[in-house]
Parts: C-alpha cells; sequence; structure tokens
C-alpha cells in the first residue's frame, strides 16, 4: 500500500522559514516524480512544486520560485519542501503527493499523503 | 497553459445519479485530466485518469458507482447510486510542461 506522510509543518514567522518532509513507503520511490500541493484554509488545491525521479529536474509555481526549494533522497526514501522567505499567503496545509508519469511533460497525481499544516503568523 | 474550469456547487439526492463537469481551456480539448475527490477535513484522494477520448482508468478502491466520459473539451465525473459518503468536494487537475494546473473544484451535495 502506498503511503506518504508529511512532517515538519508549524507556525513561523513572516520571512521565516521552515522544511517539510515527506516519508514514503509502499512502493519504489526511486521510480517516481514527486508534487507538493497546497490547500490554503477553505480554498481549493495549488500546485507548488514538483521534481523527477531522480532528481534532476524541478519545476515551481510562479508563486513560490526563488523562495522555496524541492528534493529529495532516494536512499532515504523522503521527499523536501524548503520553504523560506514565507509570506501570510503562504499559509495552507501542505500534501506531498505521487505522480503517475504519462510523458516527459509530465503526469498526473495518483496517490496523497495526509498533509501537514503550515501557519504564517507574527 | 491549460485552465480547468469547474462548477462551484452541485447537489443530487441519496441513490440518485451526478454528473461532475470539468471543462479545457481552448486549446487543450485533448488533455488528460484526473479526477480527485475531498471529503470534509480529508486529505485529496484521486479517483481516475479521465483521456479524451473517452477511456478512464480509476484508483485502487474506487467503487464502480464512479465513472468517466467526455466530449470535446468537457470531462464528466458521473457518480450513479449516491451514497451520504460521496458528499466532498471534487476537483480536476492536468498539466502541460511541467506545470500543473487543478480546476477550482465542485462541492457536492446529497440530499
Amino acid at each position: 500500500e502506498v503511503q506518504l506522510v508529511e512532517s515538519g509543518g508549524g507556525l513561523v514567522q513572516p520571512g521565516g522559514s521552515l522544511r517539510l518532509s515527506c516519508a514514503a513507503s509502499g512502493f519504489t520511490f526511486s521510480s517516481y516524480a514527486m508534487h507538493w500541493v497546497r490547500q490554503a484554509p477553505g480554498k481549493g488545491l495549488e500546485y507548488v512544486s514538483a521534481i523527477t525521479s531522480n532528481g534532476g529536474s524541478t519545476y515551481y509555481a510562479k508563486s513560490v520560485k526563488g523562495r522555496f526549494t524541492i528534493s529529495r533522497d532516494n536512499s532515504k526514501n523522503t521527499l523536501y519542501l524548503q520553504m523560506g522567505s514565507l509570506r501570510a499567503e503562504d499559509m495552507a496545509v501542505y500534501y506531498c503527493a505521487r505522480e503517475l508519469t504519462y510523458s516527459a511533460k509530465g503526469g498526473w497525481t495518483d496517490s496523497w499523503g495526509q498533509g501537514t499544516l503550515v501557519t504564517v503568523s507574527s | 497553459q491549460p485552465v480547468l474550469t469547474q462548477s462551484s456547487s452541485a447537489s443530487a439526492s441519496l441513490g440518485s445519479s451526478v454528473k461532475l463537469t470539468c471543462t479545457l481551456s481552448s486549446g487543450h480539448s485533448n488533455y488528460i485530466i484526473a479526477w480527485h475527490q475531498q471529503q470534509a477535513g480529508k486529505a485529496p484522494r484521486f479517483l481516475m485518469k479521465l483521456e479524451g477520448s473517452g477511456p478512464y482508468n480509476k484508483g485502487s478502491g474506487v467503487p464502480d458507482r464512479f465513472s468517466g466520459s467526455s466530449s470535446g473539451a468537457d470531462r464528466y465525473l458521473t457518480i450513479s447510486n449516491l451514497q451520504s459518503e460521496d458528499e466532498a468536494d471534487y476537483y480536476c487537475e492536468t498539466w502541460d510542461s511541467n506545470t500543473w494546473v487543478f480546476g477550482g473544484g465542485t462541492k457536492l451535495t446529497v440530499l
């Protein structure tokens, strides 16, 4: 069974930093591209970032580019999201998700974690 | 980049059927989409991948009551024999050139 377990969320001041982790199990982690998707309180889903299976390519939404960094450690079956210069509008539940790759241009999300809440407030 | 448009809300009676729509923007009518369900307070759950030509592939454990279909730029999610647990938000997702987009979501109420 695919399991994705996020951790690292919490309260951070505006301008601060936080690192999220996602521990994967139940599948060959190194064979799959992975995503981070967020959901602000009462709002819809928003793509944040993606990384290819070997970590060689990374992609970001315009709203986080230059502030967030996605990475992975395939030896530890873990996905990361380093978040910096945090703003009030970054406050959301952050989900880790697995991509079922269709082509070199991407694929759809087929498994989700339970999410971790990031609160940005002074 | 593609844009996905969904109605904000829908409602149907227990035991009936409902058809939710996700519309792809102009020039993207042949794109593959995925449907996801999010029950209140829970993480999203993948339901199915749906191609423009109509074939769909469901996720593990998704009941037979859920089916997908397509017509032009429209992608449909049909839920038959509605159950109370089907009350949820439903999102469609697509991608292009390693950028992913979600529709705004449809809140389904089961009466």
